[in-house]
């Protein structure tokens, strides 16, 4: 199984630019979520999804729009590219076993917008 | 969301116990405490979570105080290898995590 994979794993752009994210699970888990780390920051949660067609806003969900169409992807677009967006994006799918949630995490994609 | 407070790093010698330390004094009834650490230039990892009881696996112990207000992760024999960020997490809805500042682990040869 791959578990999480994240593509691309590097990217940059112009302020401005809109781009997508892809995250892809092959685990079968209702839920996934999208994260922002700066550095030396810890993980903030963007968007999260309970399953496919329901998303929901996390702390800092601005800037960012998500879908939710399949079990499997949860892809995140940014529409109009700031710097203030240069982070590394990491796509978490999660199992819930009655209160105890398990993440599994995807390898990152660095983002720098210049 | 419950919130947690951990100190913002430690420091260890190689092979000899590390006791993180985790204050979560909001904590309700039904809260579990987990446990993610991130290596270098990784995505966070599971490690080990518990409710009440104290939790043993093969990465590490927690032990969870009786009034359940703050927790503590046990590595028996820390390793170069356990040099992480260390994140104890109270979850809330169903499938969100939030993630605070973590304790920045160095271990020293």
């Amino acid at each position: 199984n791959a578990g999480v994979t994240q593509t691309p794993k590097f990217q940059v752009l112009k302020t401005g630019q809109s781009m997508t994210l892809q995250c892809a699970q092959d685990m079968n888990h209702e839920y996934m979520s999208w994260y922002r780390q700066d550095p030396g920051m810890g993980l903030r949660l963007i968007h999260y999804s309970v399953g496919a067609g329901i998303t929901d806003q996390g702390e800092v969900p601005n800037g960012y729009n998500v879908s939710r169409s399949t079990t499997e992807d949860f892809p995140l677009r940014l529409l109009s590219a700031a710097p203030s967006q240069t982070s590394v994006y990491f796509c978490a799918s999660n199992i819930d076993r009655g209160g105890f949630t398990e993440a599994f995490f995807g390898q990152g994609t660095r983002l720098t917008v210049v | 969301d419950a919130k947690t407070t951990q100190p913002n790093s430690m420091e260890s010698n190689e092979e000899e116990p590390v006791h993180l330390p985790c204050n979560h004094s909001t904590i309700s009834g039904t809260d579990y405490i987990h446990w993610y650490r991130q290596l270098p230039s990784q995505g966070p990892e599971y490690v080990i979570h518990g409710l009440t009881s104290n939790v043993n696996n093969r990465m590490a112990s927690l032990a969870i105080a009786e009034d359940r207000k703050s927790s503590t992760l046990i590595l028996h024999r820390a390793t170069l290898r356990d040099a992480a960020v260390y994140y104890c997490i109270l979850k809330g809805k169903p499938g969100k995590l939030i993630f605070g500042q973590g304790t920045t682990l160095q271990v020293k040869p």
